[in-house]
């Protein structure tokens, strides 16, 4: 079974810049996710999808954040314009459905450099 | 309010010995409780989970965790440690009717030879 998919796994902006990222779930989960880890830190719920409707983005910084998941498959996570803080890995996650016992299975990661 | 506390932000064991990682949750309903782990450059991957079910938990990898609803702990435990071991681990906390998973803050375990 393929994994979660994300790309592009690094990426260096200056500040001010635009930035997008890509996922791509395990073939047949409804729900998907995107994370925020800060160096140091766990990683942070910035919204979660349930095929294409958004069910909490009380975490994402709306001002510069934006996220789409279109036909309810793959989804991309967009921040404009970019600022120092936003450094972090953003995490892609998908899961069968939002069961609470569902798990979690999570993409390697887009390393995000603001300069 | 759900939270989760990793009491020490770094282990260090020597190879062959136990591994005891501590988490405590607080939650006002029942939870589920997972415990993840992170090697370098590598995404989160699932070591075990417990759902209500039995209070011993076997993972992956040999590791194991037991639920203590008095004490709100989730400790995950390895008999013997290997090299490969080495890494980050989460302890996260999903309480019955969110949807949210709440991370704590990780543990870093170093192996020594």
């Amino acid at each position: 079974e393929a994994g979660v998919a994300q790309s592009p796994r690094y990426k260096i902006i200056e500040k001010r810049q635009s930035v997008a990222f890509w996922c791509n779930p395990i073939s047949g989960h409804a729900t998907l996710y995107w994370y925020q880890q800060i160096l140091g830190q766990g990683p942070k719920l910035l919204i979660q999808f349930q095929n294409n409707g958004v069910v909490d983005d009380s975490q994402l910084p709306k001002d510069r954040f934006s996220a789409e998941r279109l036909k309810g498959v793959d989804s991309t996570l967009k921040i404009q314009p970019a600022k120092l803080e936003d450094s972090a890995v953003y995490l892609c996650a998908s899961s069968w459905s939002t069961s609470e016992t569902d798990t979690q299975y999570f993409g390697p990661g887009t390393r995000l450099t603001v300069l | 309010a759900q939270s989760v506390t990793q009491l020490d932000s770094h282990v260090s064991v020597s190879e062959g010995t136990p591994v005891l990682l501590r988490c405590n949750y607080s939650s006002s309903y029942s939870p589920s409780l997972f415990w993840y782990v992170q090697h370098p450059n590598k995404g989160l991957q699932l070591l075990l989970k417990y759902t209500s079910a039995a209070t011993l938990v076997k993972g992956i990898n040999g590791f194991e965790a037991e639920f203590k609803k008095s004490e709100t702990s989730f400790h995950l435990t390895k008999p013997s440690a290997h090299m490969s071991d080495a890494a980050e681990y989460f302890c996260v906390v999903r309480t019955s009717g969110t949807y949210k998973y709440i991370f704590g803050t990780g543990t870093r375990l170093k192996v020594l030879a």
